[in-house]
């Protein structure tokens, strides 16, 4: 099946560390992005990626870090940095970043901190 | 102030029936409109989308409106099934994606 996956689907984090998120696509798209969904409120832009080795901040970067090191992956580090970092993530794709491409999600992982 | 409006909060209808999603956007210069679904806990799903010289769009029982003149767009569904229970949300896209706060719809039996 062709499709964008994310992994773990349910996290739980100690204040103090740092944890990654994962996402996998195999639909061969050169795009890549990360969003937090909060309660209430519209996704918001963590990261973007449009080519391997390359990514941009999006609205929210601060206390997170990503890699570009594959087309395929683009991981998600949640620092300690990151002063309320309980959320869902979701990662989603597109074929290029024109306006008119859609964006695929992924099925999201949802952080808690303890 | 967020960008993207949606009303109601939430909706619960009955299985069967029609109802009507808003969104009213400030967003500007627009490109497109998009709607998408959410199940809980998953990701969202495209289900239109509209550029600023549509003004309409459907899909099965989905039927979305846009009017550009006074930036508003709105998604009715038609003949609820249970599997309707959702989250919707409007998208628009002026070079970055600007996400609504959504919709969530209950539809009961």
């Amino acid at each position: 099946d062709g499709g964008i996956t994310q992994s773990p689907k349910y996290l739980f984090r100690k204040e103090g560390q740092n944890v990654t998120l994962s996402c996998e696509q195999n639909l061969n798209h050169d795009a890549m992005y990360w969003y937090r969904q909060d309660p209430g409120q519209g996704l918001r832009l963590i990261y973007y990626s449009q080519i391997v080795n390359d990514f941009q901040k999006g609205d929210i970067a601060e206390g997170y870090s990503v890699s570009r090191e594959k087309k395929e992956s683009f991981p998600l580090t949640v620092t300690s940095a990151q002063k309320n970092p309980t959320a869902f993530y979701l990662c989603a794709s597109s074929m290029g970043t024109t306006l008119y491409n859609e964006q695929f999600f992924g099925p999201g992982t949802r952080l808690t901190v303890l | 102030k967020n960008q993207v409006e949606q009303s109601p909060q939430s909706l619960i209808i009955l299985e069967g029936k029609n109802c009507t999603l808003q969104c009213n956007y400030t967003v500007s210069p627009f490109s497109n409109l998009r709607w998408y679904k959410q199940d809980t806990g998953r990701g969202p799903v495209s289900l239109t989308i509209m550029t600023f010289s549509e003004n309409t769009k459907s899909n099965g029982r989905y039927t979305a409106t846009l009017d550009a003149d006074t930036k508003q767009s709105s998604l009715h569904i038609t003949a609820s099934q249970l599997s309707d229970s959702a989250s919707y949300i409007c998208v628009v896209s002026e070079g970055d994606m600007r996400f609504g706060a959504g919709t969530r719809l209950t539809v009961k039996p």
